[in-house]
């Protein structure tokens, strides 16, 4: 299996300032499709995961500019260019390349 | 607006079994592939496995192997899982999320969750 590492486990983040949150596969991601199946997801206090970033850097539809993927081998990222209050929750990020699917440990924003 | 909608908490007893479903509605037409996804209470999110419906495939986590069943009908894109032989380990909530096996986004809309809970 593809392990993902995320760090760190938490964050505590002045509203305005940046934030990164670093995930780690095991193996490598390129899929034979030529895509890097590396996902990023926001599960907010209570409620369902929601998809934020698709194929390491893309952005889905509605969320806001500030977030922002970017990968160097098997290093991904996630930047908030400036966090904002409703930014708090779990972040997660998971990979698709290979079966079984796999999510990191998750990392927890919170705001000062 | 795609929604998937689950059924609704449930509470069992060590060793029996559990059945959940997810409702698949709006958006436009194309065959919906679910994957499903379990969180312990505190916990992280847990792959269990995929059932595309139109091919008739379904792939399990090793972990949960021998324990699950997914189904689907897809006349009324309704997806299950069925996980037997629970124990307190089980006591979770369960999600389904849109899959795209094939190309496209993998869990863009999730359904709002199903608590599993197994106690004596």
């Amino acid at each position: 299996d593809i392990v993902m590492t995320q760090t760190p486990l938490s964050l505590s983040v002045t509203p305005g300032q940046p934030a990164s949150i670093s995930c780690k596969s095991s193996q490598s991601l390129l899929h034979g499709d030529g895509k890097t199946h590396l996902y990023w997801y926001l599960q907010k206090p209570g409620q369902a995961p929601q998809l934020l970033i698709y194929e390491v850097s893309n952005r889905f539809s509605g969320v806001p500019d500030r977030f922002s993927g970017s990968v160097s081998g098997t290093d991904f990222t996630l930047k908030i260019s400036r966090v904002e209050a409703e930014d708090v929750g779990v972040y997660y990020c998971m990979q698709t390349t290979q079966l079984p699917l796999t999510f990191g440990g998750g990392t927890k924003v919170e705001i000062k | 607006q795609v929604q998937l909608v689950q059924s609704g908490a449930e509470v069992k007893k060590p060793g029996s079994s559990v059945k959940v479903s997810c409702k698949a509605s709006g958006g436009s037409f194309r065959t919906f592939d679910f994957s499903w996804v379990r969180q312990a209470p505190g916990q992280g999110l847990e792959w269990m496995g995929r059932i595309i419906p139109s091919l008739g495939v379904t792939n399990y986590a090793p972990k949960f192997q021998d324990r699950v069943t997914f189904t689907a009908d897809t006349s009324t894109r309704t997806a299950y899982m069925e996980l037997n032989s629970l124990t307190s380990d089980d006591t979770a909530v369960y999600y389904c999320a849109r899959d795209a096996p094939s190309g496209g986004l993998p869990f863009d809309y999730w359904g709002q969750g199903t608590l599993v809970t197994v106690s004596s």
